[in-house]
């Protein structure tokens, strides 16, 4: 059974401060890391898709990089705003011809103004 | 209507009930999804489908039963539920086998099972 951590579990940060967080997979078995940004009572939307290793991707304030040689991706937000208020999912492919995203347990950001 | 729509959105049922959850997408995907995510635990994969066709194996209680009359529609039939089923449960829809893929996801229904 793949194995897919999130850390922290939470966070607490005031509006402005830059924040990270991290997902650790095994590094034998990967195809692909996909990031999802989760509001409550909305669904879960799509932040980035990323494969190669030393991968970054940016979208606004938020990046990610990907080292599947050790196994994890940093998940980055620059001067976090309440609307960042999220849970952030990380999941993995562990191959090319499977279906199946193993999911970590998120972890949930809150921005206070 | 855009994106990946569920119905209802909120279910309470008793364990005698029979009911079914929808999952409707308008992207032109040909595979689609159901999760569950129960608490404290992380998005769980309970079916897939591709080109209308199950594909994937992962054990689920005979009590949820799967039905995908086209690559637009999904449904969960639903029967004899148990308490420790109670979830959200996520729809998802993608484009078959893209190399990088992405799944799209409704808003999930929220089943109480009383």
């Amino acid at each position: 059974i793949l194995n897919v951590e999130q850390s922290p579990q939470s966070l607490h940060v005031q509006e402005g401060d830059s924040t990270n967080f991290t997902c650790s997979f095994p590094s034998s078995n990967f195809y692909a890391l996909h990031w999802y940004r989760w509001e409550t009572a909305k669904s879960p939307e799509a932040l980035f898709v990323m494969t190669l290793n030393g991968d970054e991707k940016k979208k606004g304030r938020i990046s990610a990089t990907l080292n599947t040689k050790e196994g994890y991706s940093y998940l980055y937000i620059k001067g976090s705003q309440p609307e960042d208020s999220a849970t952030y999912l990380c999941a993995i492919r562990s191959g090319a011809g499977s279906y199946q995203l193993t999911f970590g347990k998120g972890t949930k950001l809150s921005v206070i103004p | 209507e855009t994106g990946v729509t569920q119905t209802p959105r909120h279910l309470v049922m008793g364990m005698t009930n029979k009911k079914s959850l929808k999952c409707e997408q308008h992207l032109g995907h040909n595979a689609m999804y159901w999760y569950k995510q129960s608490a404290k635990k992380p998005l769980e994969l309970m079916f897939v489908y591709s080109l209308e066709e199950r594909v994937e194996n992962n054990s689920v209680p005979s009590r949820f039963s799967p039905e995908c009359p086209n690559s637009s529609h999904l449904f969960l039939h639903l029967h004899t539920l148990q308490p420790e089923d109670s979830a959200l449960y996520l729809c998802a829809s993608s484009q078959d086998r893209e190399q990088v893929y992405e799944q799209y996801f409704g808003p999930g229904t929220r089943l109480t099972v009383t």
